[in-house]
């Protein structure tokens, strides 16, 4: 049973325009979620995170939202560069253990220059 | 940012042979470190959590036996696919957390291949 899903398996977008990933979880007990870009053949780099007690993370042009009553998440990249073109995977823990991580199936991004 | 280092990136393996596959955070002790399994266009699965100096905890559905799990140092675990089958190629992952608090940010190797033949 996958706890973190990302349904949509693939987006393209033009350069400059925002690009926007979705995430949905099923556990209401998850409380710190996180954004991984991943290359191919290279391990996953963190992104960007986000705690439940806020609902909405900025960091340059990434950003966050916690949906916490839709269990919903999402990443906005704005402007999209060709750069970000990659595999996002976002990923969820639970306060009662940190440590394990439950990730979504990823979406493949593909900016268009 | 820190850096771990997985080592062999890729490696191709008969049937019935052992494969080791070693995780090294580079630049910080890591008394936690993760490993995953990715199949093809799947997420990335928590396989075990490495703990220095005592037993791995693995996760429901991962046989202790087939995938042995050592972190001898603060530095470096490692990842022993014993007796490989086809079935056994994948995508291994490890990570590692630096520090202590739940800062959520986890520090990923590059990752290894394995091909079963």
């Amino acid at each position: 049973d996958q706890q973190v899903k990302q349904n949509s398996p693939s987006l393209s977008v033009q350069e400059g325009r925002i690009s926007i990933l979705n995430c949905d979880y099923t556990n209401s007990m998850f409380d710190y979620f996180l954004w991984y870009k991943k290359y191919p053949a290279e391990g996953p780099t963190f992104l960007i995170s986000i705690s439940s007690i806020k609902d909405k993370n900025e960091d340059g042009r990434f950003t966050v939202f916690l949906n916490k009553s839709a269990k919903h998440l999402s990443l906005h990249i704005v402007p999209s560069q060709p750069g970000d073109s990659a595999v996002y995977f976002c990923a969820a823990s639970a306060f009662y253990n940190f440590n394990k991580f439950y990730f979504g199936s990823g979406t493949k991004l593909n900016v268009k220059p | 940012g820190a850096v771990v280092s997985q080592h062999p990136s890729w490696v191709i393996c008969k049937s019935g042979t052992s494969v080791k596959i070693e995780c090294r955070s580079l630049d910080f002790q890591a008394t936690t470190m993760f490993w995953y399994r990715q199949f093809p266009k799947q997420s990335l699965m928590l396989m075990a959590t490495s703990n220095e100096g005592s037993k791995a905890t693995y996760e429901q559905g991962v046989e202790k036996d087939k995938f042995l799990i050592n972190h001898a140092s603060l530095t470096l675990s490692t990842l022993t696919v014993t007796s490989a089958h086809p079935e056994d190629s994948s995508f291994y992952i490890c990570s590692a957390r630096a520090g202590q608090a739940n800062t959520g940010e986890l520090f990923f190797g590059e990752g290894s291949r394995l091909t079963v033949l």
